[in-house]
């Protein structure tokens, strides 16, 4: 699986949208981009995924550059319950052998999210 | 639909005794995955499970063993405690390979070795 660079933190107004970046240069065509986030001391929570078009889920927006060497999760209007780390990761659906059922977490970007 | 369930959600052992940690997936899900949670190593791939099969390993001592039951419910055991197993427990379930992969985790079992 590709590996992946997020920025360590970032914050956020309250309110406004919060662009979390994530580096993904090696990324091959067949691999998806998945986005996770964890709240603290609570499983990872999917968020959204893509391969190359832009996605929109109730929760976020995925933007996935031409090249796909890196993406955007988009939080349109965050809140203070979006505090969390968020997690970047590249897999391909099909995947298998040593990569059966595992994601391979980085350390995340934490967001903090500020009245 | 319930999501991933997993007992204990809290645990204390102590050095040298083993322990049992439970996970049910979300129904309908097949393959169960471990993940080992700590401060200094993040999240850690265990291993996973299929049709009652261990299909991967992640690089954990043989101390750590998992099962999956023809329910699809798994359980990873952990012989011979150290202080360093103390963490979170995940557990993370999904349909299966080729089907669409998103994991969906579970709230964890947090276990702390005296």
């Amino acid at each position: 699986d590709a590996k992946t660079t997020q920025p360590t933190s970032m914050d956020c107004a309250e309110g406004r949208a919060a662009n979390l970046p994530c580096n993904h240069s090696t990324i091959s065509g067949n691999e998806y981009v998945y986005w996770y986030r964890q709240i603290h001391s609570q499983g990872p929570q999917y968020i959204i995924h893509g391969l190359k078009n832009n996605e929109t889920n109730e929760m976020a927006s995925l933007i996935i550059t031409e090249d796909r060497k890196s993406s955007t999760l988009i939080l349109p209007h965050a809140t203070l319950r979006d505090t969390a780390v968020y997690y970047c990761i590249v897999r391909s659906p099909n995947a298998g052998g040593t990569s059966y059922g595992k994601l391979t977490f980085g350390q995340g970007t934490i967001l903090t999210v500020h009245p | 639909k319930a999501g991933v369930t997993q007992t204990p959600r809290y645990l204390i052992k102590t050095r040298g005794q083993q322990v049992t940690l439970s996970c049910s997936p979300i129904s309908g899900h097949r393959s169960v995955s471990w993940y080992q949670q700590t401060p200094g190593q993040g999240l850690q791939f265990l291993f996973e499970y299929f049709s009652e099969t261990q299909r991967n390993k992640g690089n954990f001592p043989g101390r750590f063993s998992g099962r999956q039951f023809s329910n699809s419910r798994s359980e990873m055991n952990v012989s011979t405690l150290e202080l360093g197993d103390s963490a979170l427990y995940l557990c993370a379930s999904s349909l299966e390979v080729g089907m669409g992969e998103t994991q969906y985790f579970g709230p964890g079992t947090r276990l702390l070795v005296l």
